[in-house]
């Protein structure tokens, strides 16, 4: 089956560690993003490629970092750097055409302590 | 910078009932408007989508409508029944000189009673 994948599905780690979530598509999608979602807040865009070794910083893009080397694959470091980096993290991809639909993964959800 | 709010922030309701979920936008250049639900602890699964050109679309019992020149569209759910229970996000889309995005709104959390 076609879709997004990402990994884990909770990630925690200690305050001061860089940390990467995985961001897998198989649908042959040439755009891919990166929200963040906090409670009682809509999705804020972080990062997006529209194509390979490509990719465009968001609203909240300090303190994290990508890398597009694959169109499968758009991981996400969040580093040190991000002052609040506990939330929910949403991957999505679509076909790069101004109107398609975007697709979701089921999200990492990241605690660092 | 375009902003996106959708109101109201949570509704509950009696199964069966019809209900309309707005969505305001400030910005009317867009070229798309996409409704999702949210389940929770789950990622967005697309409803509905408007292109700019387009007054409305629908799926099943779900209706979505887009007047651009007032900057608003409503979801309109026909019999809510408790599966419908999630919450509601509206995004419109834009063109940027480095692409294409989308802006979300806070949601909408809606609980349908049994």
């Amino acid at each position: 089956d076609g879709g997004i994948t990402q990994s884990p599905k909770y990630l925690f780690r200690k305050e001061g560690q860089n940390v990467t979530l995985s961001c897998e598509q198989n649908l042959n999608h040439d755009a891919m993003y990166w929200y963040r979602q906090d409670p009682g807040q809509g999705l804020r865009l972080i990062y997006y490629s529209q194509i390979v070794n490509d990719f465009q910083k968001g609203d909240i893009a300090e303190g994290y970092s990508v890398s597009r080397e694959k169109k499968e694959s758009f991981p996400l470091t969040v580093t040190s750097a991000q002052k609040n980096p506990t939330a929910f993290y949403l991957c999505a991809s679509r076909v790069d055409s101004y109107n398609s639909p975007l697709h979701f993964g089921n999200g990492t959800r990241l605690t660092v302590t | 910078k375009q902003e996106v709010t959708q109101i109201p922030a949570a509704l509950s309701v009696p199964e069966g009932e019809n209900l309309v979920l707005n969505c305001s936008f400030t910005d009317s250049a867009i070229y798309n408007l996409q409704w999702f639900r949210q389940d929770p602890g789950k990622g967005l699964t697309s409803l509905l989508l408007i292109q700019s050109s387009q007054r409305e679309q629908t799926s099943g019992r779900l209706n979505a409508s887009l007047d651009k020149s007032s900057g608003r569209s409503t979801l309109y759910i026909a019999a809510s029944q408790p599966g419908d229970s999630a919450t509601y996000l509206c995004a419109v889309g834009v063109v940027e000189t480095s692409g294409s995005r989308l802006t979300f709104g806070e949601g909408t959390q809606l609980t349908v009673n049994p």
